[in-house]
């Protein structure tokens, strides 16, 4: 198996750009993740799917933040415009469901390397 | 609310010296906890998990950790560190809410260095 795959591994852009990161989750896995790392803040999960669809946002830090999810095979996270301030290392986890009673999602989380992004 | 502290943000250890990485959590009903290991530029790889069962956990590279309900803690150990085991490492909580879906809450994550 491949594992999550995520592109770009680096990008630098400027202020006010758009910038569009891409995950492909592991296949068969029905949960995805999008996280943010910085120094500061640790590791942030900004939106979460299950089936295709965004279970929660809650973390996504304001509207200039959108992810889809068309299908089981991918996922986008997109900032439009960018700062310097969304300078981090994102990161994109899928996981299944373990066949537990209840079929539940215990959490375990499958990393891709990440997408580090420089905004000047 | 739902929460992990690892109160150290460094651990450093002698290779060969048993090492401990602490955690403890807060949670609402069952809680499901994980350790991951980040190396630079990398990331992150699960380590081990306690979900049920016995509270010693055996995982990779010869980590375990311990469940602890009554001190709700999840401490990360390993016998004989070896230099290679530096890194970042987190610990993870989920928990059981009866539903398909339980998202992850990390800690800040520690840092170990195992020096020669």
């Amino acid at each position: 198996d491949a594992g999550v795959i995520q592109s770009p591994r680096h990008e630098v852009t400027e202020m006010g750009q758009e910038v569009t990161l891409r995950c492909k989750p592991i296949s068969g896995h029905n949960s995805l993740f999008w996280y943010r790392q910085t120094m500061m803040r640790g590791l942030e999960l900004l939106i979460y799917f299950n089936n295709n669809v965004p279970i929660d946002d809650s973390g996504m830090p304001e509207d200039r933040f959108s992810a889809k999810m068309p299908n089981a095979s991918f996922s986008t996270l997109k900032i439009q415009p960018s700062e310097p301030r969304d300078s981090a290392v994102y990161f994109c986890a899928s996981s299944s469901t373990l066949g537990l009673a209840g079929g539940r999602d215990t959490g375990e989380l499958f990393f891709g390397e990440g997408s580090r992004l420089t905004v000047l | 609310a739902q929460s992990v502290a690892q109160p150290e943000d460094q651990v450093n250890v002698a290779e060969g010296n048993p090492l401990t990485v602490k955690c403890t959590y807060s949670v609402s009903g069952n809680p499901y906890l994980f350790w991951y290991v980040q190396y630079p530029n990398r990331g992150l790889q699960f380590l081990l998990k306690y979900i049920t069962g016995d509270n010693l956990v055996k995982g990779s590279y010869g980590f375990e950790a311990e469940f602890n309900k009554s001190q709700t803690s999840f401490h990360l150990k390993k016998p004989s560190a070896l230099v290679s085991d530096s890194a970042l490492y987190f610990c993870a909580v989920s928990f059981d809410r009866g539903s398909t879906l339980g998202r992850l809450y990390f800690g800040r994550g520690t840092q170990l260095t195992v020096w020669p």
